[in-house]
């Protein structure tokens, strides 16, 4: 069974803009892993939050988690058309397997 | 150093035969996954192997599919009888230790006709 939903499935903007997606679980994690894949770096991990953390930052990157709400979102500020690509939140179900969403795909026009 | 490699990049095969896909993982690297992505879906997990524990299967989607991993690092997936609803790319990732952030090989499209 699917562990995380994103949330929009589609998102376009302008270069310069803030992109926000969020990602729903169903059960209790470890941690939640958001990751990146395009044609040209194929999948790419970008960002890790563990459970006992609410917020942490990467560059350009916030992640937020509310476990109380089984929910993530991540923010990407003053996107670039390299941001382009498509995003997956994946929570390990505390076996070691990680379960993806189905994935925001985010357009950045420049 | 080197990343997760998987062999071959493009795989096409009729309907009933075998494929056998190979993932090099980074060398040091305990854990390794599989996983299938169909077109435009997120990723499926189908089984992973840690150390010298038994393999989690748990994800594999029928006795046509199993793995191996050799020597605790190059790992086969082979597919018996394949099906068209097997066509996918074929992701393989190695992690330093159980639960550690992925990382993530070119995959293998597979496509069957």
């Amino acid at each position: 069974s699917q562990q995380g939903e994103e949330d929009p499935q589609a998102l376009s903007i302008q270069e310069g803009e803030n992109a926000t997606m969020n990602c729903s679980y169903k059960t209790s994690i470890n941690n939640l892993q958001w990751y990146r894949q395009n044609s040209v770096r194929g999948l790419v991990h970008i960002i890790l939050i563990l459970s006992n953390e609410r917020e942490k930052h990467s560059g350009r990157l916030r992640v937020t988690l509310d476990t109380s709400k089984k929910s993530s979102s991540l923010l990407i500020t003053a996107s670039r058309a390299a941001d382009t690509a498509s995003y997956f939140c994946a929570t390990d179900d505390q076996t070691g397997k990680l379960i993806f969403g189905q994935g925001t795909t985010l357009q950045v026009k420049p | 150093g080197a990343g997760v490699s998987q062999s071959p990049s493009n795989k096409v095969t009729e309907k009933g035969k075998d494929v056998e896909l190979r993932c090099d993982p980074i060398s040091g690297h305990t854990a390794l996954y599989w996983y299938r992505q169909s077109l435009g879906q997120g990723l499926e997990f189908l089984i992973y192997f840690q150390g010298n524990s038994a393999p989690d299967k748990s994800g594999l989607p029928s006795d046509r599919f199993s793995a191996e991993r050799t020597g605790g690092s190059v790992s086969t997936l082979t597919i018996q009888r394949t099906q068209q609803e097997d066509s996918a790319v074929y992701l393989c990732a190695s992690s330093l230790f159980f639960e550690e952030t992925q990382y993530f090989g070119p995959g293998t499209r597979l496509l069957v006709l």
